[in-house]
């Protein structure tokens, strides 16, 4: 079955980077993108952007350009997602999450990574 | 401010039906049939219940149906059940730079 596994919780400064990881298991990693998703606390979901594991090909939302960058290892099956410049609003559960086969809806996700940018 | 935008909550007693509303503009949900709608209970993550419309993924039950009409999208829950108090969020293609967007969710309650 497919799965997404996220790294753990992490804590960082203002200013400071934060780099997720998502492994996937149980489908041909190469076979799908894989998106990010992040979610402040008590607020809505935000789309982050999207990475081709096939190509490496990117594309990310507007707001975050510059300092955001998603690669993936398909050695590992494992995909990344970097954000630098942190600020107390970057505070937030973040999540990958795969297509449902062919379609346009995520119908595959992580368990989630809590962010929290404090100083 | 969402790019979407849905109501922020309804309600409705156990076996009534509800629907929810995302209205968007012709950039997105009115350009493109790739609407989905999300269910997430506390604590967890997001659960697709509708893609690209109209389409359930294998698994969810038939009570829940998608519609689109212009620039607007509707989640219909039909014999509502205890277990379907949740937040609700649409999403959509975009035209724009932004290839997805996201509602800004609605609480749904169970009386």
């Amino acid at each position: 079955q497919v799965q997404l596994v996220q790294s753990g919780a992490e804590v960082k400064k203002p200013g400071a980077s934060v780099k997720v990881s998502c492994k996937a298991s149980g489908y041909t990693f190469t076979s799908y993108g894989i998106s990010w998703v992040r979610q402040a606390p008590g607020q809505g979901l935000e789309w982050m952007g999207w990475i081709s594991a096939y190509n490496g090909n990117t594309n990310y939302a507007q707001k975050l350009q510059g300092r955001v960058t998603m690669t993936t290892d398909t050695s590992t099956s494992t995909a990344y997602m970097e954000l630098r410049s942190l600020r107390s609003d970057d505070t937030a559960v973040y999540y990958c999450a795969r297509s449902y086969y062919d379609s346009s809806g995520l119908g595959y996700w992580g368990q989630g990574t809590l962010v929290t940018v404090s100083s | 401010q969402s790019a979407l935008t849905q109501p922020a909550s309804v309600s409705g007693s156990p076996g009534q039906s509800i629907t929810i509303s995302c209205t968007g503009t012709s950039s997105d949900v009115g350009g493109y049939n790739y609407v989905s709608w999300y269910q997430q209970h506390p604590g967890k993550a997001p659960k697709l219940m509708i893609y690209e419309v109209s389409n359930r993924p294998s698994g969810v039950p038939d009570r829940f149906s998608g519609s689109k009409s212009g620039n607007t999208a509707s989640l219909t829950i039909s014999g509502l059940q205890a277990e379907d108090e949740a937040d609700y969020y649409c999403s959509s293609y975009t035209s724009s730079s932004t290839l997805e967007v996201f509602g800004g969710g609605t609480k749904l309650t169970v009386l």
